[in-house]
C-alpha cells in the first residue's frame, strides 16, 4: 500500500494466522528484491530475497511472490508470531554500479494475541 | 558480535554544530552503504563506497554532508552545521559481491 506522511499501512492478525504483506515497486528493470523487517530503534533485518526472473521464493514461514506484470511484490509470513511484529519494507535494487536499495512503503504487523 | 556496529547509537546536538558517525562493516565486506530514515518511512540511499573509493552520492547528499572511508574498512559520516531537518536514524550496509545488504543498528540523530 500507499504511505502517507507518517502513516504506515497498518496489519493487525491473530497470533497464529498467516499474514500476507503487499509491495509495489517503481522500476521495471529492477532485477532484485529483498524483503526487511525493522523492529523499533533497530536496523532492518534481511528475511528473503528474490531474481526477477523467479516468481515465487520460499523461507523458513515466509514465501516471497512477485508479479513482474504489475510490479507487486508480497511477503507471506504463516502461523505469525508476536515476534513478527514489525514495520516490513520491501526493497528494490536497481541496475547499475553502486545497486543501491530502494525501500517501498513499510506496513506495520501487529500479531494480536 | 560479527554484524555491522555504528557509533553512537544516539546523537543529539543543538542547531549549527558539526556531528561525525562512525560504520564498522562486516569484516571483509567491500561494498559500504550509508541510508537515511525519518519516522514513517523507508531508508533512502546517501553514498556508497567500494573499498575506500566513493562511487556514488545520492542528490540528498547536501556539501554539509562529508562521508569517507580511508583504509577502506570502517566509514565516517560528518554533518556540518547541522539543522533540524537533520534529525534522522542514519543507517550503515555493507555487502560484498552479492546484493543483500546487512544493516547497522543506526544512530539516532536529534538536532534541537
Amino acid at each position: 500500500g500507499e504511505s502517507v506522511g507518517l502513516h504506515l499501512p497498518t496489519l493487525s492478525v491473530q497470533e497464529g494466522d498467516n499474514s500476507i504483506i503487499n509491495c509495489a515497486y517503481s522500476n521495471s528493470a529492477s532485477d532484485y528484491f529483498i524483503w526487511y523487517k525493522q523492529e523499533s530503534g533497530k536496523g532492518p533485518q534481511f528475511i528473503i530475497d528474490i531474481r526477477s526472473n523467479m516468481d515465487k521464493r520460499q523461507g523458513q514461514r515466509v514465501t516471497v511472490l512477485l508479479n513482474k506484470t504489475v510490479k507487486h511484490l508480497s511477503l507471506q509470513i504463516a502461523a505469525t508470531q508476536p515476534g513478527d511484529s514489525a514495520v516490513y519494507f520491501c526493497a528494490e535494487l536497481l541496475p547499475g554500479s553502486a545497486r543501491q536499495l530502494t525501500f517501498g512503503s513499510g506496513t506495520q504487523l501487529t500479531v494480536l494475541p | 558480535d560479527t554484524g555491522v556496529s555504528q557509533n553512537p547509537r544516539h546523537k543529539i546536538t543543538k542547531r549549527g554544530q558539526n556531528v561525525t558517525f562512525r560504520c564498522d562493516p562486516i569484516s571483509e565486506h567491500n561494498r559500504l552503504y550509508w541510508y537515511r530514515q525519518t519516522l514513517g518511512q523507508g531508508p533512502e540511499f546517501l553514498t556508497y563506497f567500494q573499498n575506500e573509493a566513493q562511487l556514488e552520492k545520492s542528490r540528498l547528499l547536501s556539501d554539509r554532508f562529508s562521508a569517507e572511508r580511508p583504509k577502506g574498512s570502517f566509514s565516517t559520516l560528518e554533518i556540518q552545521r547541522t539543522e533540524q531537518g537533520d534529525s534522522a536514524m542514519y543507517l550503515c550496509a555493507s555487502s560484498t559481491g552479492t546484493e543483500i545488504e546487512f544493516f547497522g543498528p543506526g544512530t539516532r540523530l536529534t538536532v534541537l
